[in-house]
């Protein structure tokens, strides 16, 4: 049963144009998400969170946006460059009853940004 | 600055080997955790630790076992090495703070068991 899902594995974009990254979550106890960026042969590289009870949260290019009711957040990147071109990974964060956490990730996103 | 650092970057193994994957970090987290990576699947969670000693399975621990002995390393056994455990697996290392909630990968280990 797949908690955190990326339902588009890739997606393509014109330089400049902005890029909208998609993931669906099930579990509604889940209190942050984060989204990661991955370059191939390398590990993923944190990019922006937002913790449950915000809806939006904005760094630079990069906006994610939250709609709880929903259980969905999304990715805007704008203006989307040739370097963003990488697979990105949505993630989300629960606290359990033993008081750890575990991180759930989706299957991920590949964009490609065309110059 | 390196954080996360995993012991290999590319390993070969033969099936029904006994495989240790290591990582550490130096950022003194208490929650560190293993994945792999397949095309399709995303990062699947095999194992996970949220303090020394203890040890937790993720969504995938079969084949696996792990060891955190000391706060700073995590390691992945692979008890029996077999073909459908060639992947990407990737180390990470969490601390889980809120707003302020780091996580910080290792650039991963390319297994092949043949």
């Amino acid at each position: 049963d797949q908690q955190v899902k990326q339902n588009s594995p890739s997606l393509s974009v014109q330089e400049g144009r902005i890029s909208i990254l998609n993931c669906d979550y099930t579990n509604s106890m889940f209190d942050y998400f984060l989204w990661y960026k991955k370059y191939p042969a390398e590990g993923p590289t944190f990019l922006i969170s937002i913790s449950s009870i915000k809806d939006k949260n904005e760094d630079g290019r990069f906006t994610v946006f939250l709609n709880k009711s929903a259980k969905h957040l999304s990715l805007h990147i704008v203006p989307s460059q040739p370097g963003d071109s990488a697979v990105y990974f949505c993630a989300a964060s629960a606290l359990r009853m033993d008081s750890s956490y575990k991180l759930i990730f989706g299957s991920g996103t590949r964009l490609l940004v065309r110059p | 600055d390196v954080k996360v650092t995993q012991s290999s970057r590319y390993l070969v193994k033969r099936t029904g080997e006994k495989v240790f994957l290591e990582c550490v970090q130096d950022m003194d987290h208490e929650n560190m955790f293993w994945y792999r990576q397949d095309p399709g699947l995303g990062l699947r969670l095999i194992y996970f630790s949220y303090d020394v000693k203890m040890k937790e399975k993720g969504d995938i621990p079969e084949g696996y076992s792990v060891s955190r002995e000391k706060k700073e390393r995590f390691s992945l056994i692979l008890e029996s090495a077999s073909t459908n455990q060639t992947s990407m697996y990737l180390c990470a290392s969490i601390s889980f703070r809120g707003a302020n909630t780091e996580a910080f990968f290792g650039q991963g280990t390319r297994l092949t068991v043949v």
